[in-house]
């Protein structure tokens, strides 16, 4: 069984473009969870999705930052206009529904704006 | 915010059991305690967790007090690739669904040889 898959590993982009990340949950696993690491900082929660719902995005930016979880597919995390400010390590977990469940992470995407 | 309070940094010796203790007075019946690592910036990973009994796994082992406002993390035998941060964490399962995992500043746990 896979873990937590994420893409790219390393995304480089200009101030001003879009990046998109990308996180496939473990198999059978429906709940999907955002975290931003900044350098030298903790795990900032952006966003929790199951299936077509956001359920939790208090931890989002209010601007420029979107998720989704479709249906089919991988959930994505995209950035608009990116700055470089947005520089940083974003990590995925996911877990399946119910009590006593944990979470496991994927390795991350490091997005360096130049 | 973290619920949990943690020491900032300990030191263990190689082979010797690390013992990292956690603070959680305002834990609730519904919460679980959950206990991660993150080893130099990789993905954070998954050590135990527990609700009010003591647990082991191929890991580590979780001991929780009775009232339930205070754990320890116990690694049995410490090696050098367990140098990492220590994240213990509070979890409410709220009926029907799951919570997010909210991550403090962590123990940052250096092995030495």
């Amino acid at each position: 069984n896979a873990g937590v898959m994420q893409n790219p590993r390393h995304l480089v982009r200009r101030r001003g473009q879009e990046a998109r990340l990308r996180c496939s949950p473990m198999k059978g696993h429906s709940h999907v969870y955002w975290y931003r690491q900044l350098p030298e900082e903790g795990l900032k929660f952006m966003v929790y999705l199951q299936k077509e719902n956001i359920i939790d995005e208090s931890g989002m930016p209010k601007e420029r930052f979107s998720a989704e979880f479709p249906k089919e597919g991988p959930s994505i995390l995209r950035i608009q206009q990116v700055v470089r400010g947005d520089s940083a390590a974003y990590f995925c977990a996911s877990s399946t529904t119910g009590l006593d469940t944990e979470a496991f992470f994927g390795q991350g995407t490091r997005l360096t704006v130049v | 915010d973290a619920k949990t309070t943690q020491p900032t940094s300990m030191d263990c010796a190689e082979g010797r059991a690390a013992n990292l203790p956690c603070n959680h007075s305002t834990i609730s019946g519904n919460e679980y305690v959950y206990w991660y690592r993150q080893i130099h910036s990789q993905g954070p990973q998954y050590i135990i967790h527990g609700l009010k009994n003591n647990e082991t796994n191929e890991m580590a082992s979780l001991i929780i007090t009775e009232d339930r406002k205070s754990s320890t993390l116990i690694l049995p035998h410490a090696t050098l690739r367990d140098t990492a941060v220590y994240y213990c964490i509070v979890r409410r399962y709220p009926q029907g669904g799951s919570e997010k995992l909210v991550f403090g500043k962590g123990t940052k746990l250096t092995v030495n040889p």
